[in-house]
């Protein structure tokens, strides 16, 4: 069956660096979504990217869709503490509603 | 516009007894999906509903568990005779289609089995 895989699990960075997290599909997608959970709360939709090759800003975060559509990168520069959560990829569902979610990298940022 | 509502909160319940989660959509949406989440894990599919209608309940454990949207209401998740293993995050999300779309998603119920 369909699988969205995330690297890396946990990522430890002082306040100030960057940091990235890696998606990829074991099947092509037609769109990936990007979820951010903090601590104790629920998934907060963050974007959505279908098109190959696509680039979004939000802030200080850049998503990118790769050609293939099959992997996609959320970076942030600068980290905040505000950044501290954990970050979901999510693909559809291969034939079906609903997606599949990556095990998701959750981001420790140490002052 | 209150988002999607989901209670209780937390939810306490001994090996064996029944567990009924709680999920009011987005007003005007009629699509309701329902997730699982286990401690340092990714969401899981379970569910899927329309008004009155069970679309997709492939992910959902063939035994122990049902989900219902009626006409009037909000969506129940119901588990009967839980063990220990169904301690997880229950989140529910709406849309007002179908198709893939970012997910507005409750707050959760989040079920400890003691």
């Amino acid at each position: 069956g369909q699988q969205v895989m995330q690297i890396p699990q946990y990522q430890h960075v002082q306040e100030g660096e960057d940091f990235t997290t890696y998606c990829n599909s074991s099947t092509t997608l037609s769109n990936i979504q990007w979820y951010k959970q903090r601590p104790g709360g629920h998934p907060v939709f963050l974007i959505q990217l279908v098109k190959s090759g696509e680039v979004k800003k939000q802030k200080r975060l850049t998503f990118q869709f790769g050609e293939a559509k099959k992997n996609s990168s959320l970076h942030i520069t600068a980290t905040q503490t505000t950044d501290v959560g954990t970050y979901f990829c999510a693909g559809p569902r291969g034939g079906a509603d609903g997606l599949t979610f990556g095990k998701g990298t959750h981001l420790i940022i140490q002052p | 516009n209150a988002g999607v509502m989901q209670n209780p909160r937390h939810l306490v319940r001994r090996r064996g007894q029944e567990a009924r989660l709680r999920c009011s959509p987005m007003k005007g949406h009629s699509h309701v999906y329902w997730y699982r989440q286990l401690p340092e894990e990714g969401l899981k599919f379970m569910v899927y509903l329309q008004k009155e209608n069970i679309i997709d309940e492939s992910g959902m454990p063939k035994e122990r568990f049902s989900a219902e949207f009626p006409k009037e209401g909000p969506s129940i998740l119901r588990i009967q005779q839980v063990v220990r293993g169904d301690s997880a995050a229950y989140f529910c999300a709406s849309s007002p289609t179908t198709g893939t779309y970012g997910y507005t998603f409750g707050s959760g119920t989040r079920l400890t089995v003691v």
